[in-house]
């Protein structure tokens, strides 16, 4: 069975605060992604991972950095955490090609950013 | 980049009603729409997919059509039941997936 799990569910951080959001997959998937999730805006791409040491940008990447350093495991990390970072960040990853397959997603990750 | 336009935004219906949410893509190169299903408090769950050699596809109540050439989609929702309540993205992809915003369907009993 498909399996992606996040470390946190729910989290509350200070401003400047630096935060990490892990993800673990168990499915030796290639790809692995993160969005971020606020609503009427749907899902945003912030970066994704098509291997290991691999990242490419997404759409709205200002704020975070990631890390892959196994093939399971992408982290998403705020350098120092803003007021508007505060959101629904959904971990997910996927096998094929980067954009051709189906897309499994963790539980997410509420942040609160005070 | 790949731009996904979703509509409506949220939709109530009566159960037993049809429901059709419909996205539009500007990338002429995405080959691949999933929709995803969103239940309150849940992640996504992929419900149909579609690939851009095929113009319709059905499961159960559920169906996806494709027009390439107008470079739009559409899921329909047949005999919609109280289950049927969530939030569905569309989302198209070539190397990367981008998401329509969300549509809110609620089927009111």
């Amino acid at each position: 069975d498909v399996k992606v799990t996040q470390s946190s569910r729910y989290l509350v951080k200070r401003t400047g605060e630096k935060v990490f959001l892990e993800c673990v997959q168990d499915m030796d998937h290639e790809n692995m992604f993160w969005y971020r999730q606020d609503p009427g805006l749907g899902l945003r791409l912030i970066y994704f991972s098509y291997d290991v040491k691999m990242k490419e940008k997404g759409d709205i990447p200002e704020g975070y950095s990631v890390s892959r350093e196994k093939k399971e495991r992408f982290s998403l990390i705020l350098e120092s955490a803003s007021t508007n970072q505060t959101s629904m960040y959904l971990c997910a990853s996927s096998s094929l090609g980067l954009g051709d397959g189906t897309q499994y997603f963790g539980p997410g990750t509420r942040l609160l950013v005070l | 980049g790949e731009n996904v336009e979703q509509h409506p935004s949220t939709l109530s219906v009566q159960e037993g009603d049809s429901a059709v949410i419909k996205c539009t893509y500007s990338d002429s190169a995405s080959n691949y729409f999933p929709w995803y299903k969103q239940e309150l408090g849940k992640r996504p769950q992929l419900i149909i997919d579609i690939r851009s050699n095929v113009g319709e596809k059905k499961d159960q109540r559920i169906a996806v059509t494709l027009n390439k050439t107008a470079k739009h989609f559409s899921l329909h929702i047949t005999e919609t039941q109280p289950e049927d309540s969530a939030v569905y993205f569309c989302a198209a992809s070539f190397n990367d997936m981008r998401f329509g915003a969300g549509t809110r369907l609620t089927v009111k009993p």
